[in-house]
């Protein structure tokens, strides 16, 4: 079955791009039958959802964020990646991956991985 | 967006209760509806899909019902490994958005 396992410095300053990687395992990241995602939960609180990657590229980002994100894939690695923008303490959170199979129930997130925990701070 | 509210935010219950979470949107979600289960310091676990799907592996005491802006959760006979935060989540439509959580304590 499909494993992910995100990866990237736990600590970004403020105003600095927080980047983190996603390696996917058991399975292809060039499946057709797969959407490649981020979710995120500051401490103590809820989830959000910030967007979702194909492996041809193809991507969808939460507006509340979408002047500040990016995704990528990098398919000869296995692996995909989130890029935000000038962050601020409100960005200080666990940062999940995630996959969500294509077809009607393209939007429910059934493999995760264990989560990285990014904290904003000078 | 559209905004999924939980009731309640806590439920305090004993081994063998019977509960029901209940999940509502802020705007028609179908059955486009997911239930998980998340314990501290781990990733959520799918738990049911399309309102009323058990995924598989998951525990037949877990159901599911609802559509439209509805839902409930239900765990019919609460067992000490689902003392856990559960989420609702609708993926009718971008952005997917999640309900704020109820926390199954124990009583």
């Amino acid at each position: 079955q499909v494993q992910l396992q995100e990866s990237g410095p736990g600590l970004v300053k403020p105003t600095q791009t927080l980047s983190l990687t996603c390696v996917v395992s058991g399975g292809t990241i060039l499946s057709s039958n797969s959407y490649w995602t981020w979710i995120r939960q500051p401490a103590g609180k809820g989830l959000e959802w910030i967007g979702r990657i194909t492996s041809s590229g193809s991507a969808n980002y939460n507006p509340s964020l979408k002047s500040r994100v990016s995704m990528s894939v990098d398919t000869s690695k296995s692996q995909f990646s989130l890029r935000l923008s000038s962050v601020t303490a409100a960005d200080t959170a666990v940062y999940y991956c995630a996959r969500a199979p294509r077809g009607g129930n393209s939007g429910v997130f059934d493999f995760w991985g264990q989560g990285a925990l990014v904290t904003v701070s000078s | 967006d559209i905004q999924m509210t939980q009731s309640p935010s806590t439920l305090s219950a004993s081994v063998g209760d019977r509960i029901t979470i209940t999940c509502r949107a802020s705007l028609t979600v179908s059955d486009w509806l997911a239930w998980y289960q998340q314990k501290p310091g781990k990733a959520p676990i799918l738990l049911l899909y399309k309102a009323s799907t058990l995924q598989s592996g998951v525990p037949s005491r877990f159901s599911g019902n609802g559509s439209g802006t509805e839902f409930n959760l239900t765990i019919s006979s609460l067992q000490p490994d689902d003392f856990a935060t559960y989420y609702c989540q609708q993926y009718n439509s971008y952005p997917r958005t999640f309900g704020q959580g109820t926390t199954v304590e124990i009583k």
